[in-house]
Parts: C-alpha cells; structure tokens; sequence
C-alpha cells in the first residue's frame, strides 16, 4: 500500500517560515492536498492540486510537489496557524485515498 | 451556505452495529462524490470510504470493508454509513468530506467536513 510519510512536530518561531514535507514514492506523479486541523475541530482544506489555495486561505499558505516529496509552505507563521497538518493523495494502484500521519505544528 | 451535519454516532457493543448519516445542504448534493473519514483518539485521519454521486463508484479501506457499506439518497441530500461487526479499533470520531470539484474524479480533495459523530465500541 501507498505510504505518506510526514514529520511528527515542526516548530517555528513566529514572522518566520514553515515548511512541512509529505514524502511518498514518486508522489510528484500524483496530486496532493493539505488540510489543517486544529483540536476539537474538523479539518480544513488549505492547499488543493500540490499548490491551489481554496477561497479563504490566505496568501501565505503554498505547496510543492516534485519527485519523492511535496511540500506545504506557511510564510510569516502566526500563532493562529499552531494545528495539525495532513496530506492526502489518492492511490490508483489500491482505489484508496491515503492521509500522511500529520504533522504537529508548534509555534514558539 | 455549504454545510454537512453528522448524526448517529453513540455507544456500542463490539459485534453491534450502526447506522451513521450525513445530512448536506447549501450545494448540488447529486453532483459530488461524498467520503467517510474517520479519527480515533489522539489519532491522525483515516479514509474509510467514498462514493461517487450517482453511487456507480464505491471504495472502501481495507479495515472497513465487508463490515461497512457507504449509500447515499439524493432525493434526500443524505449519506450514510452502515457499519456492522464493530470493534474496539472501529472507535473514533466519524466525519462527513465533500468532494472539492463537480466531475468524477477519485483524487479531488475534500473541500467541506462535517463536524463528526463520535462512534466508541465497548463492552
């Protein structure tokens, strides 16, 4: 089956840049979602199709995907952004959707 | 306003079953294919299982299927999920996802969660 492997925690210091990798083989093939979720709450699309935002997200959200590693970028981190992070693809080879393990992030 | 609305969830007993329902509004329900993903305590996402709007393409996860079955009413913009010969790994809380775009495509993202239902197997 189809693995998504993302780092537990990322930790940044407010103003400053945040990036959380999503690896998976060959997952620059395939097209890869993000949404945040924070506690309690249901989780929301950030970033659609590697690098579309969806209304309402702001400008400082971004995502990259090539080869063996996407990649979702949060620029000018503010506290607000602390939540937990997942990346989705959909795997053909199994019909199934796969969510990467989700990725803590801290701001400090 | 786009809304999806979980009902269902409660206390069962291993081997028990039960019925899960999403009930959607604020958007075209027929023309979205429609997922279960599930979130057990202190855990990350787990896909369970979609369908496509007019429920010609259905997939399940491997941990659900045989004991689950996904259905949808369009007349009645509703998703459902039957869950039988639950077990104690079943437990979790159950959310409701929206396809992100119109047309048949197994690998939109999911663009509008319900809040959840919580579903706990217990004896």
């Amino acid at each position: 089956s189809y693995v998504l492997t993302q780092p537990p925690t990322v930790s940044v210091a407010p103003g400053k840049t945040a990036r959380i990798t999503c690896g998976g083989n060959n997952i620059g093939s395939k097209s890869v979602h993000w949404c945040l979720q924070k506690p309690g709450q249901a989780p929301v699309l950030v970033i659609s199709y590697d690098g579309d935002r969806p209304s309402g997200i702001p400008e400082r959200f971004s995502g990259s995907n090539s080869g063996n590693t996407a990649t979702l970028t949060i620029s000018r981190v503010e506290a607000g952004d602390e939540a937990d992070y997942y990346c989705q693809v959909w795997d053909i080879s199994t019909d199934h959707v796969v969510f990467g393990g989700g990725t803590k992030l801290t701001v400090l | 306003e786009v809304q999806l609305v979980e009902s269902g969830g409660g206390l069962v007993k291993p081997g028990g079953s039960l019925r899960l329902s999403c009930a959607a509004s604020g958007f075209t329900f027929s023309a979205y294919s429609m997922n279960w993903v599930r979130q057990a305590p202190g855990k990350g996402l787990e896909w369970v299982s979609s369908i496509s709007g007019s429920s010609n393409y259905i997939y399940y996860a491997d941990s659900v299927k045989g004991r689950f079955t996904i259905s949808r009413d369009n007349a009645k913009n509703s998703l459902f999920l039957q869950m039988n010969s639950l077990r104690a790994d079943d437990t979790a809380v159950y959310y409701c996802a929206k396809h992100q775009v119109v047309v048949h495509n197994e690998g939109s993202a999911f663009d509008i969660w319900g809040q959840g239902t919580m579903v706990t197997v217990s004896s």
